[in-house]
């Protein structure tokens, strides 16, 4: 099984690019999140979707824009890089009423 | 609202030894708790939860209870093995509205031979 799959799992930007990084889950999750994850921060909640169609911000939404045109993919947009946006991004997914989320196994970011 | 604390790390340990890592919470309602872990390089995974007070969550060797008097949810196990070595990340999810997961910030766990 699939699960959660982003994409790519690397990456290296220049300030001020853009780029989307991509997670696409296969269990018919209706939520799905996308956190980063930073030293001594544990994760924090960007944006999250409830739903196909929907999005909504989370903890630190700022710099970072996502689409969920369809119920398996939630795209994720930086569309201008900046070294604060240097770190490791979690895609997950759960389905309510069961709030176990599956994550995916992160995109390393680094922004110079 | 609502947040999650966790013991610093890391944590070193050599094998056999017993394991504590301590979590607390605070939540305005009666939330859902969760124990997540990381192992390098990997997202993370689930590894026991439990949904009401004084239920105990286990799974692999490791335990949690659900005490809602002292709001808190400390993993423990009674022998750990150098496969444990990761990162440990305690977290709660409101059970009406989102049902966000709100995380702990991780505590490292460090196992030698």
């Amino acid at each position: 099984n699939a699960g959660v799959t982003q994409t790519p799992k690397f990456r290296v930007l220049k300030t001020g690019q853009s780029m989307t990084l991509l997670c696409a889950q296969d269990m018919n999750h209706e939520y799905m999140y996308w956190y980063r994850q930073d030293p001594g921060m544990g994760l924090r909640l960007i944006h999250y979707s409830v739903g196909e169609g929907t999005t909504a911000k989370g903890e630190v939404p700022d710099g970072y824009n996502v689409s969920r045109l369809k119920k398996q993919n939630f795209l994720l947009g930086l569309e201008s890089a900046a070294p604060s946006q240097t770190s490791v991004y979690f895609c997950a997914s759960s389905h309510p009423p069961n709030t176990e989320a599956f994550f995916g196994q992160g995109t390393r970011l680094t922004v110079v | 609202g609502n947040s999650v604390t966790q013991m610093e790390g890391p944590v070193t340990l050599s094998e056999e030894a017993f394991l504590t890592i301590n979590c607390t919470y605070t939540a305005t309602g009666y939330p859902s708790l969760f124990w997540y872990v990381q192992y390098p390089g990997e997202g993370l995974q689930l590894l026991l939860k439990a949904t009401k007070a004084d239920d105990k969550g286990s799974n692999k060797g490791f335990e949690a209870t659900y005490r809602k008097e002292t709001t808190s949810f400390h993993l423990e196990k009674g022998s750990v093995q150098v496969s444990d070595s990761a990162v440990y990340f305690c977290a709660l999810s409101e059970r009406t509205g989102f049902q966000k997961l709100v995380f702990g910030t991780g505590t490292r766990l460090l196992v030698s031979p």
